[in-house]
């Protein structure tokens, strides 16, 4: 059953904490991205990556850090510096960053930071 | 940062009847427009990707077209079902970017 996996779906911090979440796909494709949503907003990109070892900062990427070891992998990590880390983080990828590429989405993680 | 609008923020429609919502966004440096359904619970799910201007895309009971020249596309439904209740994204990149800004999204409401 080919799809994105993310883990886990709820997850709580204390404030000061890092944390990373976690998003695996078995589909190969190359291209790999984090959003955030927040009510009110639509998603918001946070990194994303065209290809292993490589990867490039979206819109909100302070407080962020990322890593592509693995083509299939594409954790995220929310540091101490993000100012207002809880929110619902979706992962996603597509064949490749082109714009005409559809992406497909994970179940997304809840976090809450208190 | 690329404005995308979708209207209206939310709708209610009875099982049955058709609707149709819009998502508008800049028409200079227009390079593609998705359109993604998420139900609750869910994750978002690709509906279409339309590039040319004049674009009709269906897929079963939902379809949309494209207006590029001036910026906006619209989704429609026919004859509502309960399982069409979600929110619809649309989303653009930037004309040489390959991010995708995306709406904040129109939530249906398929009332029984």
């Amino acid at each position: 059953d080919g799809g994105i996996t993310q883990s886990p779906k709820y997850l709580f911090r204390k404030e000061g904490q890092n944390v990373t979440l976690s998003c695996e796909q078995n589909l190969n494709h190359d291209a790999m991205y984090w959003y955030r949503q927040d009510p009110g907003q639509g998603l918001r990109l946070i990194y994303y990556s065209q290809i292993v070892n490589d990867f490039q900062k979206g819109d909100i990427a302070e407080g962020y850090s990322v890593s592509r070891e693995k083509k299939e992998s594409f954790p995220l990590t929310v540091t101490s510096a993000q100012k207002n880390p809880t929110a619902f983080y979706l992962c996603a990828s597509s064949m490749g960053v082109a714009p005409n590429y559809e992406q497909y989405f994970g179940p997304g993680t809840r976090l809450t930071v208190t | 940062i690329l404005n995308v609008e979708q209207s209206p923020q939310s709708l209610h429609v009875q099982e049955g009847d058709s609707t149709n919502f819009t998502c508008s966004f800049p028409s200079s440096n227009f390079y593609a427009l998705h359109w993604y359904r998420w139900e609750t619970a869910k994750s978002p799910e690709a509906l279409f990707v339309m590039t040319l201007n004049g674009d009709e895309k269906k897929k079963g009971r939902i379809s949309a077209t494209l207006n590029t020249k001036e910026g906006y596309s619209y989704l429609y439904i026919k004859g509502s079902q309960p399982e069409d209740s979600a929110t619809y994204l649309c989303a653009s990149p930037n004309f040489g970017n390959e991010k995708l800004t995306f709406g904040t999204g129109t939530r249906l409401t398929i009332i029984p």
